[in-house]
């Protein structure tokens, strides 16, 4: 039973270019959590997803920043022209329900911007 | 949105003590209570977590305790090994909200 699945691991972008991150939830997981965490510091939430539709967004800056979890196909944390700020490692998590259900990490995409 | 504390943000240890690190959380409703280790260059791995109809909970070296009381939970291992040195995060839920965390413990077990 793989667990969740986050590509790239790694990903360098020049400032002003789109970066892409996808998350694959756990088998039969339809909630998707992401979080940025900057070096020496703690999780901060971004935005909570459903298939299809979007619960909680009020984590993720109104500019720039999307997030998808269509109906088939991994959830997709997309940044748009990239600035040295957005430099970080973003997590994403899966659960299987919305209320006191464990959540489960993926290892992260390391986004660097230069 | 929930507020949590976490402390200490670091804490050593010698091999075979003890080590317990606490949160405390703002909203009453919050009723699911996650604790995660994260390892250098991972992702956070769940180790236990705590319902708020559960008073404690005990998984080999580690407990969780819940106080609802006074709104503060903590994270005991005991007989503490090299390997448990990383970073701990606590976390909160209230209802079908997201998950909000602690600033994290860096936990460093000396030999």
């Amino acid at each position: 039973n793989a667990g969740v699945m986050q590509n790239p691991r790694h990903l360098v972008r020049r400032r002003g270019q789109e970066a892409r991150l996808r998350c694959s939830p756990m088998k039969g997981h339809s909630h998707v959590y992401w979080y940025r965490q900057l070096p020496e510091e703690g999780l901060k939430f971004m935005v909570y997803l459903q298939k299809e539709n979007i619960i909680d967004e009020s984590g993720m800056p109104k500019e720039r920043f999307s997030a998808e979890f269509p109906k088939e196909g991994p959830s997709i944390l997309r940044i748009q022209q990239v600035v040295r700020g957005d430099s970080a490692a973003y997590f994403c998590a899966s659960s299987g329900g919305a209320m006191n259900t464990e959540a489960f990490f993926g290892q992260g995409t390391r986004l660097t911007v230069v | 949105g929930e507020n949590v504390e976490q402390h200490p943000s670091t804490l050593s240890v010698q091999e075979g003590d003890s080590a317990v690190i606490k949160c405390t959380y703002s909203d009453s409703a919050s009723n699911y209570f996650p604790w995660y280790k994260q390892e250098l260059g991972k992702g956070p791995q769940l180790i236990i977590d705590i319902r708020s109809n559960v008073g404690e909970k005990k998984d080999q070296r580690i407990a969780v305790t819940l106080n609802k009381t006074a709104k503060h939970f903590s994270l005991h291992i005991t007989e503490t090994q090299p390997e448990d040195s990383a970073v701990y995060f606590c976390a909160v839920q209230t209802g079908a909200n997201n998950l909000f965390f602690g600033t994290g413990t860096r936990l460093t077990v000396i030999p």
